[in-house]
């Protein structure tokens, strides 16, 4: 069963940058089949695409988010990696890694992790 | 991008009654290819990511109750939960996948028991 965990800081002080890493289990991130993405959620702004990857490193990101993100994969250690700069409070979220196969939407999502962005 | 607009944002159904969801769509997601929409509903419960229902506007979700059920074409589609359950208090979400660079989704319909 494919299972999708988030990990990292739960508070970031604004204009730091924020770093999430999400492993993956009982599936290979190197598939051919799937994209891996990230995708938050606010009170404010409801559920939110933020980029997607595939194993190869080929990336592509929100436009309105494009010029923050960097979205990178480790395929030894069947990871990929969220960073998101320059955070203000707009940026507090619930933070998910979802999985998407190449013509699909999204069908497994991690259990997600809060990030609260404060001094 | 396109804009998922749902409606109603918040609706109360009694035990065993219908309950409809509409999704509106800012521009078609029916691709000429395959002609299949690609539009996509989530079930999100307190505290859990969203799970996926429906998707292909229309296809459920492998052990999904066939209570579920989605419809439409084009612009305008429809999440119907035929007999609503208990267990089905959650807020839906629908979901376009049409746009290959900017994936959105709608505000929600909170679905409650009256």
């Amino acid at each position: 069963q494919l299972q999708l965990q988030e990990s990292g800081p739960g508070l970031v002080k604004p204009s730091e940058t924020l770093s999430l890493t999400c492993t993956v289990s009982g599936g290979s991130i190197s598939s051919s089949s799937y994209y891996w993405g990230w995708i938050r959620q606010s009170p404010g702004k409801g559920l939110e695409w933020i980029g997607t990857m595939y194993y190869s490193g080929y990336t592509y990101y929100n436009p309105s988010l494009k010029s923050r993100v960097t979205i990178s994969v480790d395929t030894s250690k069947n990871q990929f990696s969220l960073k998101l700069s320059s955070v203000t409070a707009a940026d507090t979220a619930v933070y998910y890694c979802v999985r998407r196969p190449r013509d699909g939407c999204f069908d497994y999502w991690g259990q997600g992790t809060l990030v609260t962005v404060s001094s | 991008d396109i804009v998922m607009t749902q409606s109603p944002d918040s609706l109360a159904v009694s035990l065993g009654e219908r309950a409809t969801i509409n999704c509106k769509s800012s521009q078609s997601v029916l691709h000429s290819s395959n002609n299949k929409n690609y539009l996509a509903w989530y079930q999100q419960k307190p505290g859990q990511p969203p799970k996926v229902l429906i998707y292909w506007a229309s296809t459920r979700e492998s052990g999904v109750p066939d209570r579920f059920s989605g419809s439409g074409s084009g612009t305008d589609f429809t999440l119907t939960i035929s007999s609503l359950q208990a267990e089905d208090v959650a807020i839906y979400y629908c979901h376009q996948y049409y746009s290959t660079l900017t994936w959105t989704f709608g505000q929600g319909t909170k679905v409650e028991i009256k």
